[in-house]
């Protein structure tokens, strides 16, 4: 059974960058068939895509978090991971890591899920 | 950017009865919708994808439906457990975005 667990602080500064880790336990991240995603979820915001990469190191993100997010792999370690720069109250969420996967050329749903971490930002 | 909105926010139904629910994208997504359903403290949990296909283990109650612009979900005779919050998401487009939500409450 995959499991996706996400691991990182919990607290942020104002201007600091958020740095989160996935690990991926019970499969591969080098598939071919799936890249690997961060969503996060916040009151105001709802659920929200961040971005995503695939073994390859190949990346997508959101354009509304400009360029902000760097998503990256590390598949001898089966983790991917994410840093989020220059943050502020806003991006006070839960954070999840997921596999999202790709049946033609551009991902699909998201299949397996970590459970969460809230990050918070504050001083 | 793809906007997702779902209706209506909270729905109050009885266990035992049935429930549908409804997602419109601003534009077309042929069938590449999904729906999820969320309990309080978990992750989303794929329920549907392709509009219309249940992901494994997902029981039969749970059903979609919808092309283009307007997909629904409808859950048969709910159960105690299925009294969460529901996202579609759509993909086939990057940027994926999801619905703000629909509370399913007991009445």
């Amino acid at each position: 059974q995959l499991q996706l667990q996400e691991s990182g602080p919990g607290l942020v500064k104002p201007s600091e960058t958020l740095s989160l880790t996935c690990t991926v336990s019970g499969g591969s991240i080098s598939s071919d068939i799936h890249y690997w995603g961060w969503i996060r979820q916040s009151p105001g915001e709802g659920l929200q895509w961040i971005g995503n990469v695939f073994h390859s190191g190949a990346t997508h993100h959101n354009p509304s978090l400009e360029s902000r997010v760097t998503v990256s792999v590390d598949t001898s370690k089966n983790q991917f991971s994410l840093r989020l720069s220059s943050v502020t109250a806003a991006d006070t969420a839960v954070y999840f890591c997921a596999r999202h996967v790709l049946v033609e050329t551009i991902p699909d749903y998201f299949d397996y899920w970590g459970q969460g971490t809230l990050v918070t930002v504050s001083s | 950017e793809i906007v997702m909105t779902q209706s209506p926010a909270t729905l109050s139904v009885s266990p035992g009865e049935g429930a549908t629910l409804s997602c419109r994208a601003s534009q077309s997504l042929l069938n590449n919708l999904a729906w999820y359903q969320q309990r309080p403290g978990q992750a989303p949990k794929l329920l549907i994808y392709d509009a219309s296909i249940r992901a494994t283990g997902v029981p039969a109650r749970f059903s979609g439906r919808g092309f283009g612009t307007e997909f629904t979900l409808t859950i048969s005779s709910l159960q105690s457990e299925d009294f969460a919050v529901y996202y579609c998401q759509h993909y086939g487009h990057w940027a994926f975005t999801f619905g703000q939500g629909t509370k399913l409450e007991i009445k």
